[in-house]
């Protein structure tokens, strides 16, 4: 999983609590990002960020906030707010910021509200 | 609009023959595209990557082919061996801002 992390690797949590999901990498890359995957889905982009203190929304950012206070940390909250949150989470970092660069993921985080 | 898709969401391929995975996209202006493999509940492993000035390159046991003119690429498993057996998924990065479009994926079953 080339030097990220993430955890836990399942989570489970009630509808209408608020949880989040960590993502470190040791590998000095400037760039993380965080992807939703339904079943039988590709991945959809939820936020990204490019530089420490500094992130964007994705295609699905509703429902779901990020921090960045640190290069190699890049938490995710899910939201009460967010609709159908229960799927797998993936955190991936990029070395060069603002470039077409390769993209390596962490396990997964896969969350299930109950 | 613009997306990254497959053209077919499963393959069964007899173990020892060689695989072809194919991919479709439609945004001109991304300038690079990156196979990922994905087993079960683990996240995208990389592959292989391409670049828009060119036309095909190589790996272990994989090649990857891009024309540009059908805007189609391929992914290439000489040999294909049981741990072959995932998700195959096809990835641009998009020049303007630099995010990763991903499309649905194929599935390849390895028959032993």
């Amino acid at each position: 999983d080339g030097g990220i992390t993430q955890s836990p690797k399942y989570l489970f949590r009630k509808e209408g609590q608020n949880v989040t999901l960590s993502c470190e990498q040791n590998l000095n890359h400037d760039a993380m990002y965080w992807y939703r995957q339904d079943p039988g889905q590709g991945l959809r982009l939820i936020y990204y960020s490019q530089i420490v203190n500094d992130f964007q929304k994705g295609d699905i950012a509703e429902g779901y906030s990020v921090s960045r206070e640190k290069k190699e940390s890049f938490p995710l909250t899910v939201t009460s707010a967010q609709k159908n949150p229960t799927a797998f989470y993936l955190c991936a970092s990029s070395g060069l910021a603002g470039a077409t660069d390769t993209q390596y993921f962490g396990p997964g985080t896969r969350l299930t509200v109950l | 609009g613009e997306s990254v898709g497959l053209h077919l969401p499963t393959l069964s391929v007899q173990e020892g023959d060689n695989s072809i995975i194919n991919c479709a996209y439609s945004n001109s202006a991304s300038d690079y595209f990156i196979w990922y493999k994905q087993e079960s509940g683990k996240g995208p492993q990389f592959i292989i990557d391409i670049r828009s000035n060119m036309d095909k390159r190589q790996g272990q046991r994989v090649t990857v082919l891009l024309n540009k003119t059908v805007k189609h690429l391929s992914l290439q498993i000489a040999a294909t061996q049981p741990g072959d057996s995932a998700v195959y998924f096809c990835a641009e990065i998009r020049s303007n801002d630099y995010k990763l479009s991903f499309g649905a994926g194929t599935t390849v079953t390895v028959r032993a």
